[in-house]
């Protein structure tokens, strides 16, 4: 089976820069990837690791390492439109519980 | 068309009745995933179809609970004898693979069981 596990919640401040980090134990691995999800929206991609080391997308970024089982999404230069949970997923059947991202002005 | 459209957005519906919702993928799209989200909890995987394999239900948590996919295409979940545990928000997802592209969702249909 698998689990991962995230910080259910983080705040941060408008224009700093907030980073999410995400445990995961599997059985198999494919890859790590990262939603958005806006209250009441659909959850929307951000970011895919298959590999070790870093991606990097304009503000967001998502790093894994596979020999610590672990990951993280950085986030710089926070918006308020920002503010959403963030999920970490691993392969496309197991999800985190989510953190809650509030930035504040 | 342009993205995963579910229907009907919402859906209340009386215990012990069945209920279907509707899941039409983005066009060319061969993997479709269910999934259940309750209120601010992550999502929880139902079932997954890829191409014309069969489909993998093991996260399908009753025998009430079915799902079918009709050409490929468009996917029904059906719930049969709704209870009150059964309200959440149902998800729908399609990707152009099975494991290495992302996930397109639609908007969810937010279903309750009075």
């Amino acid at each position: 089976g698998q689990s991962l596990e995230q910080p259910s919640e983080v705040t941060a401040v408008e224009g700093a820069i907030v980073q999410i980090n995400c445990t995961y134990q599997t059985s198999g691995f494919y890859g790590l990837s990262w939603y958005q999800q806006h209250d009441g929206g659909a959850p929307t991609f951000l970011s895919y690791n298959a590999l070790d080391g870093l991606e990097e997308t304009g503000r967001f970024s998502s790093f894994l390492s596979r020999s610590d089982s672990y990951g993280y999404l950085l986030l710089q230069e926070l918006q308020m439109k920002d503010s959403a949970s963030y999920f970490c997923a691993a392969g496309k059947s197991t999800f985190g519980d989510g953190t809650t991202l509030t930035v504040k002005p | 068309g342009a993205g995963v459209s579910q229907s009907p957005s919402n859906k209340v519906t009386e215990k012990g009745k069945d209920v279907e919702l509707r899941c039409d993928p983005i066009s060319g799209h061969t993997a479709l995933y269910w999934y259940r989200q309750s209120l601010g909890q992550g999502l929880e995987f139902l079932i997954y179809f890829q191409g014309n394999s069969a489909p993998d239900k093991s996260g399908l948590p009753s025998d009430r609970f079915s799902a079918e996919r009709t050409g490929g295409s468009v996917s029904t979940l059906t719930i049969q004898r709704t209870q009150q545990e059964d309200s959440a928000v149902y998800l729908c997802a399609s990707s152009s693979t099975g494991d290495y592209s992302p996930l397109h969702f639609g908007n969810g249909t937010r279903l309750t069981v009075t």
